[in-house]
Order: C-alpha cells, then structure tokens, then sequence
C-alpha cells in the first residue's frame, strides 16, 4: 500500500535555526497538509496546500512558518527561526481530493522537532 | 472553548468485552467525521469513517446524532492489539481543516 514518508524521523535543532521538515505525499494525491502534536496535547492543524498555493492554515502557521512543493514529489515545511515551543511531532498527510468520506488523510510517520 | 471532547480514558477492558466511546462536537456545520486510531508517539491512522445513518466495519461500529452533535464508537469482542488511543475527528465547517479530540486510552487486558 502506498505511504507517506517524512524525514528526518528526529531533528534536533538550537533555539533560532531555521528546520526544514520534508514529505513526499502518495502520488496520486493533490492535497497535502501539515499537523503537529505536542507530546500529551491532540493534534492540530498547521495548513493545506492545493495547485501550488496554501488553502488554509490556522492561527499556529504565523510568519515562521512556510510550506513548498519543490518540485513533483516532495512537500516541505520550513521554520525559519524556531522557538522551544516548537518542539512537538509534525505530521504530513496527503489525500486525493478534499475532506471527503471517500478521500480520507493518510498521515506520515511523523518527525520529531526537538527544540533546545 | 472545546471544538471536540472527548473522555480521556484510560478505560481499561478484558479481551472480550465491548466498549464504547462517545464523543461531541461543538460546531453544527460540520459535515465530515471520522475514527482515527493512533498508537503511542506514532501517526493517527484512519479507523472507519461515520456516516449519518451510522455504519459498521467489523468489530467496530460508529453511529452519529446531528442533533446532539454527538458521535460514538463501539468495539466488540475486543482485542489486545485494539489497545490504541481513538481519535474523534470532525471538520471544521465543511473545509480541508480537521479537527481533532484529545483521544481516549484503551488498555485491553489477557
């Protein structure tokens, strides 16, 4: 079955850095999107990307954050100067189509940011 | 203010019994609900969509009350390997955004 994979599976990064989390989604998929869980916390939403643009992101995707499809198969999300409450688990995901019952996330293993 | 509650847990069960789970949500809009299953420090994986008329899928099998905004999930005959936490997940007004309940813990015990 086709999966989505993130690198690296750990980065540990100093406090100011800039991080770069990489994807590459399921092929046939054209939406993909950017989740993170603090450790104990739910998960939240980061941001959605569809044709090349952002289509939504929350209140968490301020300034330091930004998203690129670089070219055809990876998805990436950059922080440029990251801050100790950064630190959590990102999760990638992609699906076909949008939030449909037909079109469900599949999620990446995740990669674990740690901030020091 | 919370968008989806959820019950903590830990509910802790033996192999062969059956357990429910509720859930509620606060924004009538919503038009997509899901169970997502996830194991510790690992990704939420997809359990079963929840369809208005409610559905089935094996052992497990998932109802929705609009009118509550309320949603439930029932394991039967269940596993150790059903020991996970379970993620109640709505959308949020018909977008691509979902949003996701803080889970319940279930220990299923020999």
């Amino acid at each position: 079955e086709p999966e989505v994979t993130q690198t690296p599976s750990h980065q540990v990064t100093q406090m100011g850095q800039e991080v770069i989390l990489r994807c590459v989604p399921i092929s046939n998929h054209l939406y993909f999107y950017w989740y993170r869980q603090i450790l104990g916390q739910k998960v939240e939403f980061l941001v959605s990307f569809y044709n090349n643009e952002i289509s939504e992101k929350s209140e968490i995707f301020d300034d330091q954050f930004s998203v690129e499809r670089p070219d055809g198969s990876n998805f990436t999300l950059k922080i440029r100067s990251t801050k100790l409450e950064d630190s959590a688990m990102y999760f990638c995901a992609s699906s076909e189509e949008g939030q449909t019952y037909n079109s469900p996330l599949h999620f990446g293993n995740g990669t674990r940011l740690t901030v020091t | 203010r919370k968008e989806v509650e959820q019950d903590p847990g830990p509910f802790n069960v033996p192999e062969g019994a059956t357990v429910a789970f509720n859930c509620t949500y606060s924004n009538s809009a919503s038009q997509s609900f899901f169970w997502y299953r996830q194991d510790c420090r690992k990704e939420p994986k997809l359990l079963m969509s929840v369809y208005s008329s409610g559905n089935e899928d094996g052992r497990f099998t998932a109802q929705l009350n609009r009118a509550s905004q309320y949603i439930s999930l029932l394991i039967r005959d269940s596993k150790l390997s059903d020991s996970a936490t379970y993620l109640c997940v709505v959308n949020e007004d018909n977008t691509d955004k979902l949003i996701f309940g803080t889970g319940t813990r279930l220990q299923v015990f020999p």
